[in-house]
């Protein structure tokens, strides 16, 4: 199918635990961010890509890993998860210099760290 | 810091009657503006942009207003429905990197 899909969904996982969030493209957009979304802090970047093997911090990368070996896959990882990390974790991907129409957002993954 | 903000986490409007959504932005350089809807559940989706060379765009019900003067958008939803009701972000873009700041949201609940 055609878009931005995140798996998985729902993840439940413990305290220290690494946890890998998905997400993979169709379009062969360059540019891929992730996203949490938080009570109070609106949308807040993690990590961001502008090319396979090109990835940048964003406003609240502690605790995170991004890799991006292939365009389509923007892989976040969380290294030891703590409870401050559950959030709702949003994918998107955009063109370059497609400002116009911004990102587009995948259905996100809702983490719960226990 | 936030460069973007939204100062009112949510809004009530009666079904037929304008929305209207407010958001303030700090950084001069911003020279693209979004606003997404996102219902529960669900990922942000685009609505309605504008870019700083204008001050004014519309899209059927929506109405993007910018004063860059006052570093101040605002989004007009005439008339409002009940499928309105969603969270709005806006967002703004320096053309660096194709990065956006997002502000916090205002869950917006139109009544039937």
């Amino acid at each position: 199918d055609a878009g931005i899909t995140q798996s998985p969904r729902y993840k439940i996982t413990e305290t220290g635990r690494q946890v890998t969030l998905m997400c993979h493209q169709t379009w062969s957009h360059s540019y891929m961010f992730w996203y949490r979304q938080d009570l109070g802090h609106g949308l807040r970047l993690i990590y961001y890509s502008a090319a396979a093997d090109i990835t940048d911090k964003g406003e609240v990368p502690d605790g995170y890993v991004v890799s991006r070996s292939k365009t389509e896959n923007f892989p976040l990882t969380l290294e030891s998860a703590t409870r401050s990390q559950t959030s709702v974790y949003f994918c998107a991907s955009s063109a370059p210099g497609d400002l116009a129409y911004g990102y587009t957002f995948g259905s996100g993954t809702r983490l719960t760290v226990v | 810091d936030q460069q973007v903000k939204q100062n009112s986490p949510s809004l009530s409007v009666q079904e037929g009657r304008i929305s209207i959504l407010n958001c303030d932005y700090t950084n001069s350089m911003f020279d693209y503006f979004l606003w997404y809807k996102k219902y529960p559940a669900e990922g942000p989706t685009f609505l309605i942009s504008i870019s700083s060379i204008k001050d004014k765009n519309e899209d059927g019900r929506f109405t993007v207003f910018l004063n860059k003067s006052a570093k101040h958008l605002s989004l007009h939803i005439v008339p409002s429905q009940p499928g309105d009701s969603a969270v709005y972000f806006c967002a703004a873009s320096a053309d660096t990197g194709n990065q956006f700041y997002f502000g916090t949201g205002t869950s917006l609940t139109v009544i039937p």
